[in-house]
């Protein structure tokens, strides 16, 4: 299946400051799920986008889900040290399948 | 039980070597995934059952690598004669799917890193 490309590679702040990753696909996209996996962890659920320009929010998280359905988007407010980890955007590997492809990931440091 | 439990946390097999590698995924939940994650990288899907049927196994990188889940709960992944090149965390994920709205939210144990000397 296509693969998702994930922007930036890795991302380094200040505690406080904010932090965006992008998700992008060639081909458009009936749902994008996002993952954290801390160091040393497993990858953890965080948000399914199915809608055409869906914002949804979890607290200082905030996950957009573009009008084409090719690109995606978690921007994280005044991050904390607790938010380090790699973000994963993940793609169906089919069109409505459960069975995912994830891209590389953007790895978050947060420093104090 | 809890949340998807994996055995054993870790494996060091010599090159040549066979494994199995267990997967309890939680209960009730109907489809389990095979995932192979190498260090820096995100997950490399490997194989999809839903209950006992393997519906995908597209991911799996050579003859070698063979997964079942004979009663459609626990499963495992067997890899034999082992290359250095199979040292990787594999990960193991469970959900159950909710069709409408579409929630596959997947659920990950905590994986077995294998490492292959």
């Amino acid at each position: 299946g296509q693969q998702v490309m994930q922007i930036p590679q890795y991302q380094h702040v200040q505690e406080g400051e904010d932090f965006t990753t992008y998700c992008n696909s060639s081909t458009t996209l009936s749902n994008i799920q996002w993952y954290k996996q801390r160091p040393g962890g497993h990858p953890v659920f965080l948000i399914q986008l199915v809608k055409s320009g869906e914002v949804k929010k979890q607290k200082r998280l905030t996950f957009q889900f573009g009008e084409a359905k090719k690109n995606s988007s978690l921007h994280i407010t005044a991050t904390q040290t607790t938010d380090v980890g790699t973000y994963f955007c993940a793609r169906p590997r089919d069109n409505y399948g459960q069975n995912f492809v994830f891209g590389p990931g953007t790895r978050l440091s947060v420093l104090p | 039980g809890a949340g998807v439990s994996q055995s054993p946390r870790y494996k060091v097999a010599k090159r040549g070597q066979d494994v199995a590698l267990r997967c309890d995924p939680i209960s009730g939940h109907v489809s389990l995934f095979w995932y192979q994650q190498a260090l820096g990288q995100g997950p490399e899907f490997l194989t999809y059952f839903q209950n006992e049927a393997q519906l995908d196994k597209s991911g799996l990188p050579s003859d070698r690598f063979f997964a079942e889940r004979p009663e459609g709960s626990v499963s495992t992944l067997k890899i034999q004669r082992t290359q250095q090149e199979d040292s990787a965390v594999y990960l193991c994920a469970s959900s159950y799917l909710v069709p409408i709205p579409p929630n596959t939210e997947a659920f990950f144990g905590q994986g077995t890193r294998l490492t292959v000397v």
